[in-house]
């Protein structure tokens, strides 16, 4: 099935801000919005956000996310070490009726 | 805290069914939807399906024809059956609460499929 599209890897510094994207279509992300899931090593994954910017008790302020359109972006403040980690995308897909999911971006945190 | 916990095999053989449950602590089965994800090794998440407590079900098109999902309210559980399975199934197998947004993940169950 149709999946979203991930970056494979993204690196930046402590205390830095990153940026990672997540592009799909008007069946998905431009119609229903993108959640954001953490996931460590070894580790189930961890919801950080829904529908765009809707973030679950517990999820820090420094997770943030937005969309234009097509494409959902997750915003990280002031990295941290425990930041590192793969970070996927999901959405809806109206046309598939099938959740669909990224391939996964792996942070680095240098 | 709503908790769960996948149980069943680790290691199925070619060509047999796969077989896991969920089951389901710290809050009720009614009223969400319950969904089955897997990632093979090394790999990203792939959606199985979901069932609601009341026993509808959607499945992922391309698993469709070799996945059943269901669902037991008294026991608090819910269940995956992957028919004629092959090596590609390999996977660590995931339950978690929701259908279209997920929020709460089982630790996952790794199943090998291997003679």
């Amino acid at each position: 099935q149709a999946g979203l599209t991930q970056p494979p890897s993204v690196s930046k510094g402590l205390r830095q801000t990153a940026t990672l994207t997540c592009t799909g279509n008007s069946n998905n992300v431009g119609n229903q919005g993108a959640a954001w899931l953490q996931q460590h090593q070894g580790h189930p994954p961890k919801l950080l956000s829904y529908r765009n910017n809707n973030r679950p008790s517990g999820i820090s302020e420094r997770f943030s996310a937005s969309r234009s359109g097509n494409t959902a972006s997750l915003t990280i403040t002031g990295l941290q070490p425990e930041d590192e980690a793969d970070y996927y995308c999901s959405a809806w897909d109206s046309s598939l009726s099938a959740l669909v999911f990224g391939g996964g971006t792996k942070l680095t945190v240098l | 805290q709503v908790q769960l916990q996948e149980s069943g095999p680790g290691l199925v053989k070619p060509s047999e069914t796969l077989s896991l449950t969920c089951t389901v602590s710290g809050g009720s089965i009614s009223s969400y939807y319950w969904s089955w994800i897997r990632q093979p090794p090394g790999k990203g998440l792939e959606w199985i399906g979901y069932i609601y407590y009341s026993g509808n079900t959607n499945y992922s098109p391309s698993l469709k024809s070799r996945v059943t999902i269901s669902v037991d309210t008294s026991k608090n559980q819910f269940s995956l059956k992957l028919t004629s399975v092959t090596a590609a199934d390999t996977a660590v197998y995931y339950c978690a609460r929701g259908g279209m947004i997920v929020d709460y993940w089982g630790q996952g169950a790794l199943v090998t499929v291997s003679s």
